[in-house]
């Protein structure tokens, strides 16, 4: 059983356009992230949502939005997408916001 | 903002070798994590470390939440070559409660056969 899935694995897509990532955990936890890798491996959290409640946002741009339909599930929607925005893309969860995080397998997002 | 600094960078050694990284920050962090990412998947949960002092190990891997609280290693015993990957410490400041981690910048191992 695959504990935090995201979908799609891979994203090609064009400048402009808009495009979403979904992920989805099956732990039962009540608080999930996502964070970006760049192309030097460096991780940054971008939100982090707690019981559906948008906790962080970490100067990440409006063109950004998370949407928690409920606690399982924690989607990025990414409008008027740039060429910077190319990178990986990776969901997590943790029980609550002292405990550790478990990571999806990522979404590689490349704007051409 | 909040900086850990990860060393080394990549370590290049032979099977059957032991492995140190360790991971410093200028701020006080009340956990410690560590995290190994194998290429195309995710991070993937080693060690966490709740307490100063905390020695933990999880098979061949040991970890240390230093006693200042602002330091961290890791130890691999006997290196095999799937123990290949980046491996990465992530921190949360004693002061967050947003459940931000921080990360280091990650030590690349390759082990040789």
């Amino acid at each position: 059983d695959t504990a935090v899935s995201q979908t799609p694995k891979y994203l090609v897509t064009q400048m402009g356009n808009d495009k979403s990532i979904k992920c989805e955990q099956n732990l039962g936890h009540d608080t999930m992230y996502w964070y970006k890798q760049d192309s030097k491996k460096f991780l940054k959290i971008m939100f982090s949502y707690n019981n559906k409640e948008l906790i962080i946002n970490e100067t990440v741009p409006n063109r950004f939005s998370p949407k928690s339909p409920d606690k399982a599930h924690l989607n990025l929607h990414i409008n008027s997408l740039e060429l910077g925005d190319s990178a990986v893309y990776f969901c997590a969860s943790s029980q609550d916001l002292i405990t550790e995080q478990y990571f999806g397998p990522g979404t590689r997002l490349t704007v051409t | 903002g909040q900086q850990l600094n990860q060393s080394p960078q990549s370590m290049f050694i032979q099977e059957g070798e032991d492995v140190s990284m360790n991971c410093t920050s200028s701020s006080i962090f009340n956990t410690w994590l560590w995290y190994k990412q194998d290429p195309g998947e995710g991070p993937v949960l080693l060690i966490a470390l709740y307490k100063a002092g905390e020695l933990t190990s999880n098979g061949r891997l040991t970890a240390q939440f230093g006693i200042t609280r602002k330091d961290s290693f890791l130890n691999i015993s006997a290196s095999i070559p799937s123990d290949v990957g980046i491996y990465f410490c992530a921190g949360r400041s004693g002061s967050s409660n947003t459940g931000k981690l921080i990360f280091g910048q990650g030590t690349t191992l390759q082990v040789k056969p």
